[in-house]
């Protein structure tokens, strides 16, 4: 089956430790993106990728990082420089950029 | 003024009614448009693409006013299972396109 796959969906971490939320996707897509959401809020972009080896800041990159050196593979390091690490974290895909985006079930990132 | 924006809601509809939502954008030069719908604690899915002349499936129907830079979706015949956040999301132009969502109104269609 086709699709976009996150791990772990939960995710449970001390505060200053980095932890890093996997994105896979086989659709064979150009274009993925990290996006935060907290409650009662929206999607809010963390980066964005167009093309592998390449990864732009979206409007909240701070304390976050990411890589691309594979098409398939989009991870995403929340580092301890960033201040409220815990939500919910999605990742999504689309087959060229600015196209509709297919999302990942995301994963709860829980820092305590 | 924030880039896509739309009415938090709740919408509270009984079964049966017909709902429209509303988005505004502030770029001008936007190209793509589409409404996604999220149930809670899980991710958007694409409910439809949004087209210059409008389109439609089913029970949803989808419309685009660039002169007044505003989409719309309306629901007839709501089901309880439309029940949902519906996001609407907005793609910029240029080399560095990017999906932006609006926060999503809320509606409860109930009994």
């Amino acid at each position: 089956d086709g699709g976009i796959t996150q791990s772990p969906k939960y995710l449970f971490r001390k505060e200053g430790q980095n932890v890093t939320l996997s994105c896979e996707q086989n659709l064979n897509h150009d274009a993925m993106y990290w996006y935060r959401q907290d409650p009662g809020q929206g999607l809010r972009l963390i980066y964005y990728s167009q093309i592998v080896n390449d990864f732009q800041k979206g409007d909240i990159a701070e304390g976050y990082s990411v890589s691309r050196e594979k098409k398939e593979s989009f991870p995403l390091t929340v580092t301890s420089a960033q201040k409220n690490p815990t939500a919910f974290y999605l990742c999504a895909s689309s087959d060229r950029a600015g196209a509709e985006a297919f999302f990942g079930q995301g994963t709860r990132l829980t820092v305590v | 003024r924030k880039e896509v924006e739309q009415d938090p809601g709740p919408f509270n509809v009984p079964e049966g009614a017909t709902v429209a939502f509303n988005c505004t954008y502030s770029n001008s030069a936007s190209q793509s448009f589409f409404w996604y719908r999220q149930d809670c604690r899980k991710e958007p899915k694409l409910l439809m693409s949004v087209y210059s002349s409008g389109n439609e499936d089913g029970r949803f129907t989808a419309q685009l006013n660039r002169a007044s830079q505003y989409i719309s979706l309306l629901i007839r015949d709501s089901k309880l299972s439309d029940s949902a956040t519906y996001l609407c999301v907005v793609t910029d132009t240029g080399t560095a396109s990017k999906l932006t969502f609006g926060t999503g109104t809320r509606l409860q269609v109930t009994l």
